[in-house]
């Protein structure tokens, strides 16, 4: 149980272009959904907290017109890089917390790899 | 700020000996801890969750933490080359203000 899917797994992608990541959690609701990201030999940074139904919360120094995420049901949030720029390449990974209390752990997908050319 | 630290190693142990992992954190109402394993290019998944004082083992791991002194550990015994991996270390208060440590890189010597 606890699966979380992430698609697409790897996308490579021209400067300037939008790119749309997908997190699913198979088997559960997720009313709250987290992304993060992560650059090589770097631990996992928070960019900001997905709530189904309502605005995502942002951490500080994240822009938000940048990086659009859409919460739209209790089983799918999706990531939208705008304008991807090389310095936007990393490894963007997703987590979702059961809904209705049942659990206060997360559960990461496996992750998105980007790179911008 | 809510901060949760941990060295960031490397450790390296010898294949067979207990490795162990330390996490301190600052915000005292925490309540949760958990320990992902992330091994590289891969996302982390969760080995062990621990809300109480004291030991609690699972297989070959045994967290143990003792929230007076706001430390959480985890040993590995009979440590494993597979087991070589960045260690997690992450605390909640209930499910809420989840932060997670830097990591420690664990180096697990055949």
């Amino acid at each position: 149980g606890a699966v979380v899917s992430q698609h697409p797994s790897r996308v490579i992608c021209k400067s300037g272009t939008s790119v749309k990541i997908e997190c699913r959690s198979l088997d559960f609701q997720a009313t709250t959904m987290f992304w993060y990201r992560q650059f090589p030999k770097q631990s996992l940074m928070l960019m900001a907290t997905s709530n189904e139904g309502s605005k995502a919360t942002y951490e500080q120094g994240v822009e938000k017109d940048k990086f659009l995420i859409n919460h739209a049901s209790l089983t799918l949030s999706t990531l939208t890089v705008t304008s991807a720029h090389p310095e936007d390449s990393s490894f963007y990974i997703c987590s979702a917390w059961p809904s209705g209390g049942a659990s206060d752990t997360q559960y990461f997908g496996p992750g998105t790899r980007l790179t911008v050319l | 700020q809510k901060e949760v630290e941990q060295n960031s190693g490397p450790l390296s142990v010898p294949e067979g000996a207990i490795a162990s992992l330390n996490c301190t954190y600052s915000d005292r109402v925490s309540q949760s801890f958990f320990w992902y394993r992330q091994y590289s290019g891969k996302s982390p998944e969760l080995i062990m969750s621990i809300y109480s004082n004291g030991d609690k083992e699972d297989g070959r791991f045994t967290a143990q933490l003792n929230k007076a002194s706001q430390y959480v550990s985890l040993l590995i015994r009979d440590s494993q080359p597979s087991d070589s991996a960045t260690y997690l270390c992450a605390v909640s208060n209930y499910g809420q203000n989840f932060v997670f440590g830097p990591g420690t890189r664990l180096s697990v010597l055949p």
